[in-house]
Parts: structure tokens; sequence; C-alpha cells
């Protein structure tokens, strides 16, 4: 997976608890996105950070925020999670934001009851 | 309307056969256009990328890009059951220097022996 991981991988909360979910990558690329897969939608961008504290909001940014302190780490915290935000989290990786191409982490499966 | 439309199938071909998939865009200021696959339960992964406009090969794998009828699609020559997953066509916009891709539903196939 390019050297990127996320954690948890899997993860079961109630509605109303924050949540963050946390993506680290080892290859120094500048550019980190956090989407959501669901079925029948696919892939959706939260949001993308373009460097260190440098962040942008995506199509589905309500409900949720993210935090980039380091170039490794790029975090999205659900600040109070409702059973709609129940899904799989994919965090992305980009060389440059021109013409590379992204990989994609492992994915967080959340469920929100 | 959304900027990548997909037939999300499924598709299903007898091993050895021709698997096309197409891809549909709306903004003819779509400028790259990328190929995931991505198996149940796994995280997309990158099969192809391709700008101009014609076929680009990679093994078993052909890109197809038509700019002036929006269009991009996938063939996947000699298809294998392991070939059976779920793909992703993906997009950038001209003059996004942020990286961000735009993903269809996703269309998926299925090869069977």
């Amino acid at each position: 997976d390019a050297g990127i991981t996320q954690s948890p991988r899997h993860k079961v909360t109630e509605t109303g608890t924050p949540v963050t979910l946390r993506c680290h990558q080892t290859e120094n690329h500048r550019y980190m996105y956090w989407y959501r897969q669901d079925p029948g939608h696919g892939l959706r961008l939260i949001h993308y950070s373009y460097g260190v504290k440098d962040t942008d909001k995506g199509e589905v940014s309500d409900g949720y925020s993210v935090s980039r302190s380091k170039t490794e780490d790029f975090l999205l915290t659900l600040e109070s999670a409702t059973s709609s935000q129940t899904s799989v989290y994919f965090c992305a990786i980009s060389e440059s934001g021109r013409d590379n191409e992204q990989f994609f982490g492992p994915g967080t499966r959340l469920t929100v009851l | 309307q959304k900027e990548v439309e997909q037939n999300s199938g499924p598709l299903s071909v007898p091993e050895g056969a021709i698997a096309s998939l197409n891809c549909t865009y709306s903004d003819r200021g779509s400028q790259s256009f990328f190929w995931y696959r991505q198996y149940s339960g796994k995280s997309p992964e990158l099969i192809m990328f391709i700008y101009s406009n014609g076929d680009k090969e990679d093994g078993r794998f052909t890109a197809q890009l038509n700019k002036a009828s929006q269009y991009v699609s996938l063939l996947i020559r000699d298809s294998q059951p392991s070939d059976s997953a779920t793909y992703l066509c993906a997009l950038r916009k001209r003059g996004s220097t942020l990286g961000r891709l735009y993903f269809g539903r996703g269309t998926q196939l299925t090869v069977w022996p």
C-alpha cells in the first residue's frame, strides 16, 4: 500500500462520540486526501491537504475536520459521530498535485451505532 | 450531472475474453484519467493512467481516451478470474494543481472460468 497505514482498521462507536482516524505515510509525499466510500456513491472526497497545516474541503466535508501538523500524518476527526458517517474511510497520498497518481491506504471501517 | 459516469454492471465475461469497461465525463476541461481496480474489502489500486487521446497499453490492459467524445475506456484482454473486481474510473480537471480526483461509482466485473 505504498507506505501508507491507517489506524484503527476497524472501529465501532456510538452516536455523539468524537472519533479520530489516523493516516500515516512513509513516502514523504506532499499531498494527502481523505475519502469515504459508500455503496451507490463511490469514493467521495472529504478533505485534502497540500502541505503541513494546509488543508481544504472536499465535496462531503460537513461533520468532519482534519489536521496535519507533520508531513507524514493526516488526521480525520468526526466531532460528534452520526449514523450517516458509517462508512469505509480511505486515505490517499500523491507526490505531486499536478500529474501524479494517488495511492490508497488499506482503509478504516467505521460503524456508528 | 455527475462528473464521471460508469455503468455499475455487473459485467460478466468468460475467461479468455476481452472485458470492456467504459466511462464518460461531463467536463471538457478534464485532463488526466485513471483506472483503479478494487477487490472486495480492499483498497483501490492504480492500474493505468492516460493523458493523451488514443490508446495506451500495459500488458493485458489497454486504456483508450477520446476527448472529443468525452469517454475513456479500459480493455482487459485474456480476462482471468483474478480480474474479477470493481473498476473505478477517475479524472483530474485541467488547472487542478492540488491533485483532486473525481471518481465514478465503479463497474463490477466478474470473469467466470
